[in-house]
């Protein structure tokens, strides 16, 4: 998988947007962009994925840049619930297991 | 509830003891991933198949580790003469993979605990 940097943790207000960055810069050209998290002691959750443009659901959006080395996952109205580690994951395409290469994540903290 | 289900969620053996786990993957997706994850870190990939037949296996895998999914339904997971190094959180994710498309999706299950003494 092409190696994704993310800052280990964040704070962020409840009811603000929480904008988590992530560096992908060896990312190839059909490779996605894939965001996970992992509230406590339950399995990780998928969120949203892209390639080129951004996208919205119904959950976050994802601003990917347009040499797409980095991306921002934005959660619009942070919620206590939304207090989870948040991974950023490109797979490697074209062969292999296309499983997902999790790091160690942010850790966001959303502070009543 | 149609989601990808494990059993059990906590296990607790003595070192030496063989443990199995289960995972039933949500029933149209063929393809099915176990991870292991410890405290702190992410999850980290072991083995996945595709319908019955195992793609990939990580060198986390070692040969105490065998998995298994016969009817390419239900997986098992077995770990033969437990250590304490295998004290982690074993997770099982399913996906519907599409040729031509991207990874998608994979859903995970809440995860096996297991606990060796």
């Amino acid at each position: 998988d092409a190696k994704t940097t993310q800052p280990p943790s964040m704070d962020c207000a409840e009811g603000r947007a929480a904008n988590l960055p992530c560096n992908h810069s060896t990312i190839s050209g059909n490779e996605y962009v894939y965001w996970y998290r992992q509230i406590h002691s339950q399995g990780p959750q998928y969120i949203i994925h892209g390639l080129k443009n951004n996208e919205t659901n119904e959950m976050a959006s994802l601003i990917i840049t347009e040499d797409r080395k980095s991306s921002t996952l934005i959660l619009p109205h942070a919620t206590l619930r939304d207090t989870a580690v948040y991974y950023c994951i490109v797979p490697h395409s074209g062969g292999g297991a296309d499983g997902l290469t999790f790091g160690k994540g942010t850790h966001l903290i959303i502070q009543p | 509830d149609t989601g990808v289900s494990q059993d059990p969620r906590h296990k607790i053996t003595k070192r030496g003891q063989n443990v199995t786990f289960r995972c039933d993957p949500i029933s149209e997706h063929n393809r099915l991933y176990w991870y292991r994850q410890t405290l702190g870190q992410g999850p980290e990939f072991l083995t996945y198949f595709q319908n019955e037949a195992q793609l990939e296996k990580s060198r986390l895998l070692s040969d105490r580790f065998s998995a298994e999914r016969p009817k390419g339904s239900f997986s098992t997971l077995e770990i033969q003469r437990t250590e304490q190094g295998d004290s982690a959180m074993y997770l099982c994710a399913s996906s519907l993979k599409v040729v031509g498309s991207s990874t998608g999706e994979l859903f995970f299950g809440e995860g096996s605990r297991l606990t060796v003494l």
